[in-house]
């Protein structure tokens, strides 16, 4: 079964706009982890967030996270055509301990057009 | 250096036919993930090694699948008497410690039952 829901399902934008994607989890968790993939490939980790953090950056990548809310929202800024991929955010199993495995949720598939 | 591969890419199997699916993960890494992807989905936890031992199998879809780590290094995924259901990506993820970080995808196995 999968925790997350992203939301969209789809999205296209024109190049330069931003890009955001919101992620819904069911149970409590540790942290809360964002990753791209283009078709055909593997999963490329983008950035994580720890429960007890609200908002983190790296680059063009905003990921806030509202824990009472269960939700997260992932903001791509400027975005390019290079972008295009689907976007996953993956929760951890939430059961205590450090099982470790991932769950992740149906995706958001981003086209970017130049 | 070298990320997770997984060999062999691409897996054409007739139904009822056995196979084995490789994953080697960066080196010295801990923790071992399989996942299952099916076309237009997030993927789904199948089992979690640590170092040689295997903590995690809940989410292995039925007794024909059967993974291993014996060394602690290389992984084998192997599938007895494929059905069409099976057809998916089978993606290999590796971390480096025993808690919840990121984790590092090979570029996965699309197999395909007929």
């Amino acid at each position: 079964s999968q925790q997350g829901e992203e939301d969209p399902q789809a999205l296209s934008i024109q190049e330069g706009e931003n890009a955001t994607m919101n992620c819904s989890y069911k149970t409590s968790i540790n942290n809360l982890q964002w990753y791209r993939q283009n078709s055909g490939r593997g999963l490329v980790h983008l950035i994580l967030i720890r429960s007890n953090e609200r908002e983190k950056h790296s680059g063009r990548l905003r990921v806030t996270l509202d824990t009472s809310k269960k939700s997260s929202s992932l903001l791509i800024t400027a975005s390019r055509a290079a972008d295009t991929a689907s976007y996953f955010c993956a929760t951890d199993a939430g059961y205590g301990g450090s099982q470790g495995n991932l769950i992740f949720g149906k995706g958001t598939k981003l086209s970017v057009k130049p | 250096g070298a990320g997770v591969s997984q060999s062999p890419r691409y897996k054409v199997a007739k139904r009822g036919q056995d196979v084995a699916l490789r994953c080697d993960p960066i080196s010295g890494h801990v923790s071992l993930f399989w996942y299952q992807q099916a076309l237009g989905q997030g993927p789904e936890f199948l089992t979690y090694f640590q170092n040689e031992a295997q903590l995690d199998k809940s989410g292995l879809p039925s007794d024909r699948f059967f993974a291993e780590r014996p060394e602690g290094s290389v992984s084998t995924l192997k599938i007895q008497r494929t059905q069409q259901e099976d057809s998916a990506v089978y993606l290999c993820a590796s971390s480096s410690g025993l808690d919840q970080d990121e984790q590092f995808f090979g570029p996965g196995t699309r197999l395909t039952v007929l």
